[in-house]
């Protein structure tokens, strides 16, 4: 398993509180992801990013806010503005560039917000 | 955007039969379809996956077929084990982004 990494494995936030997610990868990939992932949905997509310093907005972005300053690392935060955010959070990487490639995930996080 | 749509949503199998899960995708530009297994408490993994070029691809006992006029793609398991209880999940991604949209997931029960 290596290669991506997510921490903390279980997150407990108050509601009305940001929280940030953290995703670090060293498998020198260009492109990240972030999926939320609840039971009977399948995974859905937050946000991605291609290349550092760019990212895209997925099929769920309202009240999530992510950064790509480095090519390892893509943190997420949950902002408060995220109505339902307790869910368990997939990141993801791939080499990036033309076509499709495998996404590689990381383990999740699983955030608790009450 | 893309939408997909897997079927049933819970498949009871008993060991040694095959396993049948199929999906269907909206988008007729999609032209890559990978399928991840997810065991209880780990991460989603890659297992196969078919781009539009191609009808058919096998991988010991897991094969995917897909059928780009219907506009709808299966995984077969055959001879199944124990090990193949998972959730299973469908995806569809056009060449651009690599941006995957995934199904809604069916958990497979393989009975020993």
């Amino acid at each position: 398993d290596g290669g991506i990494t997510q921490s903390p494995k279980y997150l407990f936030r108050k509601e009305g509180q940001n929280v940030t997610l953290s995703c670090e990868q060293n498998l020198n990939h260009d492109a990240m992801y972030w999926y939320r992932q609840d039971p009977g949905q399948g995974l859905r997509l937050i946000y991605y990013s291609q290349i550092v310093n760019d990212f895209q907005k997925g099929d769920i972005a309202e009240g999530y806010s992510v950064s790509r300053e480095k090519k390892e690392s893509f943190p997420l935060t949950v902002t408060s503005a995220q109505k339902n955010p307790t869910a368990f959070y997939l990141c993801a990487s791939s080499i990036g560039g033309a076509g499709n490639h495998e996404q590689y995930f990381g383990p999740g996080t699983r955030l608790t917000v009450t | 955007g893309e939408n997909v749509e897997q079927h049933p949503s819970t498949l009871s199998v008993q060991e040694g039969d095959s396993a049948v899960i199929k999906c269907t995708y909206s988008d007729s530009a999609s032209n890559y379809f990978p399928w991840y297994k997810q065991e209880l408490g780990k991460r989603p993994q890659l297992i196969i996956d078919i781009r539009s070029n191609v009808g058919e691809k096998k991988d010991q006992r897991i094969a995917v077929t897909l059928n780009k006029t219907a506009k709808h793609f299966s995984l077969h398991i055959t001879e199944t084990q124990p090990e193949d209880s998972a959730v299973y999940f469908c995806a569809a991604s056009m060449a651009a982004g690599n941006k995957l949209t995934f199904g809604g997931g069916t958990r497979v029960l393989v009975k020993p």
